[in-house]
């Protein structure tokens, strides 16, 4: 059973504009979740987080919004550019403050977004 | 800025054979996390050091697969007996941590494997 799901496989949108990637997850113990970018051929590069405390980042042209009640967050870019043509993958974990023990990250399957010019 | 190093980029090998990949990570960082990931998949997460501690394994695909972080820097993930099945991108990625928060993990570039 997938933890964290994107369910868009793709999304275009129009340069200029504002991409909107969409995540879910199922694990109420998640607390941590974290957007990476990947290009072809490239390891995923981190893009921005948010802590479960939170329930808005923002960082230059990136925006993350968090909703715990619906387990739903979502990354927002704008203006959209063209180098923004990647795939996306939607990220979680489960931190253990005391103990200092954590798992891995449990990730989506991504959503490639297409920038049209 | 030294990001996180995974040599070899690609590996190519007959299956029953063993490889071994390494991985440097940034080097301030005291945790290290090894990930598989195959077409179509996010990432699946295998296992991870704190400094030379191995605190999971248990997420580790088989006992054909181990890891090692000798002195707290470099590390290597090996599998023996080498299977189609594992083919795939080898993913290794750091970060730090300390009582004050979350700190987002960087990834190398990875290394494919090609299983004959």
């Amino acid at each position: 059973d997938q933890q964290v799901k994107q369910n868009s496989p793709s999304l275009s949108v129009q340069e200029g504009r504002i991409s909107i990637l969409n995540c879910d997850y199922t694990n109420s113990m998640f607390d941590y979740f974290l957007w990476y970018k990947k290009y072809p051929a490239e390891g995923p590069t981190f893009l921005i987080s948010i802590s479960s405390i939170k329930d808005k980042n923002e960082d230059g042209r990136f925006t993350v919004f968090l909703n715990k009640s619906a387990k739903h967050l979502s990354l927002h870019i704008v203006p959209s550019q063209p180098g923004d043509s990647a795939v996306y993958f939607c990220a979680a974990s489960v931190t253990w403050r005391a103990g200092g023990g954590a798992d891995g990250l449990t990730f989506g399957k991504g959503t490639h977004l297409i920038i049209q010019p | 800025d030294t990001g996180v190093s995974q040599d070899p980029r690609h590996k190519i090998t007959k299956r029953g054979q063993n490889v071994t990949f390494r991985c440097d990570p940034i080097s301030e960082h005291n945790r290290l996390y090894w990930y598989r990931q195959t077409l179509g998949q996010g990432p699946e997460f295998l296992t991870y050091f704190q400094n030379e501690a191995q605190l999971e394994k248990s997420r580790l695909l088989s006992d054909r697969f181990s890891a090692e972080r000798p002195k707290g820097s470099f590390s290597t993930l090996e599998i023996q007996r080498t299977e189609q099945g594992d083919s795939a991108m080898y993913l290794c990625a750091s970060s730090s941590w300390d009582r004050g928060g979350n700190q987002p993990q960087h990834f190398g570039d990875g290394t494919r494997l090609s299983i004959l």
